[in-house]
């Protein structure tokens, strides 16, 4: 069974600061995407990360992609209250099975104006 | 992308009844999937709903109590039969595209009473 840690669980910080979420795990994936996800809302698809040592921006936010595709760091830089919200690290199986997600537990963030 | 529909968004159900959740996407999909997310936790999937044929479920799900149906490559439901409190949660659907990323519906958030 593959397992996500994700860490931490929860953080509340100043608009303005930075922060970096964590995901890690004993297994290897061949790709991991995060979600943003709001009360009362599905999960939205932030980014998708496949190549080892891949790093992709999105504005304010940093996704990368460990070397060896088993763990995966989010960066927010400036954080703004709009950036609140439970983020998800989902890692897709390898071979035949890798449409099937693994989730981490979450990293419910909360910006303070 | 894909964009994804339920119905219902919420619902109230009174112990021992059954719902059916519907889930629509705009594009023909191969696959899809449901999750369930119980409160204050991650996503667990329930089953990948397959055209045609009968639902694979995970372990722990069983067809008798998430009956699934998957009439063509755009629709999908999930019954939740014979409820219970514990059935409380927001149920997922979602489906995977040919760019390997996961989109999810909006949820149906189901309180059993």
């Amino acid at each position: 069974t593959q397992l996500l840690e994700q860490s931490p669980q929860f953080l509340s910080i100043q608009e303005g600061e930075n922060l970096t979420v964590y995901c890690n795990s004993s297994s290897v994936f061949s790709s991991l995407q995060w979600y943003r996800q709001e009360p009362g809302e599905g999960p939205v698809l932030l980014v998708t990360v496949v190549t080892g040592g891949e790093v992709k921006k999105l504005k304010r936010l940093t996704f990368q992609f460990g070397d060896a595709r088993k763990d995966s760091s989010l960066h927010i830089t400036a954080a703004q209250t709009g950036d609140t919200g439970l983020y998800l690290c989902a890692g897709a199986g390898s071979g035949g099975s890798n449409y099937k997600l693994t989730f981490g537990k979450g990293t419910l963030l909360t910006v303070n104006p | 992308s894909a964009v994804i529909s339920q119905k219902p968004s919420r619902d109230i159900c009174q112990r021992g009844t059954s719902l059916t959740i519907q889930c629509q996407v705009d594009s023909q999909v191969t696959m899809m999937f449901w999750y369930r997310q119980q409160p204050g936790q991650s996503l667990t999937l329930i089953a990948t709903a397959n055209q045609g044929s009968e639902a694979t479920y995970e372990s722990g799900f069983v067809i008798d109590k998430f009956p699934i149906s998957r009439p063509n490559l755009t629709f999908s439901t999930l019954t939740v039969s014979n409820m219970s409190p514990e059935d409380s949660s927001i149920y997922l659907c979602s489906v995977w595209t040919v760019a390997n990323e996961q989109f999810f519906g909006p949820g149906t958030r189901l309180t059993v009473l």
